[in-house]
């Protein structure tokens, strides 16, 4: 079965710093994976998604992922963190039926300034 | 703003109540799903429409059912409510095609709290 495992519940970085939000991924096949965010109060978006094309993901709002298959992992990066950075990330990964997708528990990002 | 509309925002009602929720996919999309968000669940999938017929099936208890219209909304209905139902629940929506590849478009969720 598919699962994603969000290796930490809260991240804390200072604006202007490189953010790095970790994700494991357990997959019985090639998985298609996603991030997602959502800012309190407010519904999911998606930031990118990796769909066995490219191994690095560019998404919206200077984000990128890495799919490493040797290491199951898909870490969420960003070279500058910005305050409108702070929210709830989401790692993804799509259910093996094809439809449902299946959450992480989710990094909270906290962005001083 | 993703196109998905969900209704109402907030809903507050009593343990043992019925309650409806509401969803309208993004235009031209077929595929309806169904979230649930709690505290001690996470986010987890409910229940997928496709065209009007049930598709998949999570996480569902037997006191919440589903359905989708012609004109391609859907509702969840919840009875016999419990506190633990308590939650945000999002609606998603994806399509036309019947391929896995879809990204699916989230709505603003609706925020039931069981007292």
């Amino acid at each position: 079965a598919q699962s994603v495992t969000q290796l930490d519940s809260h991240v804390s970085v200072s604006e202007g710093t490189p953010v790095l939000l970790r994700c494991n991924y357990s997959s019985s096949y090639s998985p298609s994976l996603f991030w997602y965010v959502q800012h309190p109060n407010k519904g999911l978006q998606l930031l990118l998604k990796y769909t066995s094309a490219a191994t690095l993901v560019k998404g919206i709002n200077g984000f990128e992922a890495e799919f490493k298959k040797s290491e199951t992992s898909f870490h969420l990066t960003k070279p500058s963190a910005h305050m409108s950075d702070a929210a709830e990330y989401f790692c993804v990964v799509r259910g093996q039926a094809g439809t449902a997708l299946i959450f992480g528990k989710g990094t909270t990002l906290s962005v001083s300034s | 703003d993703s196109g998905v509309t969900q209704t109402p925002k907030h809903l507050i009602t009593a343990t043992g109540q019925r309650v409806t929720l509401r969803c309208s996919p993004r235009s031209g999309d077929l595929s309806v799903y169904w979230y649930q968000q709690s505290l001690d669940q996470g986010l987890q999938f409910l229940i997928q429409y496709y065209n009007g017929e049930e598709r998949a099936k999570g996480n569902i208890l037997e006191r919440f059912s589903a359905q989708q219209f012609p004109d391609l909304h859907s509702e969840l209905n919840l009875s016999s409510l419990e506190l633990g139902d308590s939650a945000l629940y999002f609606c998603a929506s994806s399509g036309p095609a019947r391929g896995t590849s879809n990204e699916q478009f989230f709505g603003p969720g609706t925020r039931l709290t069981v007292l």
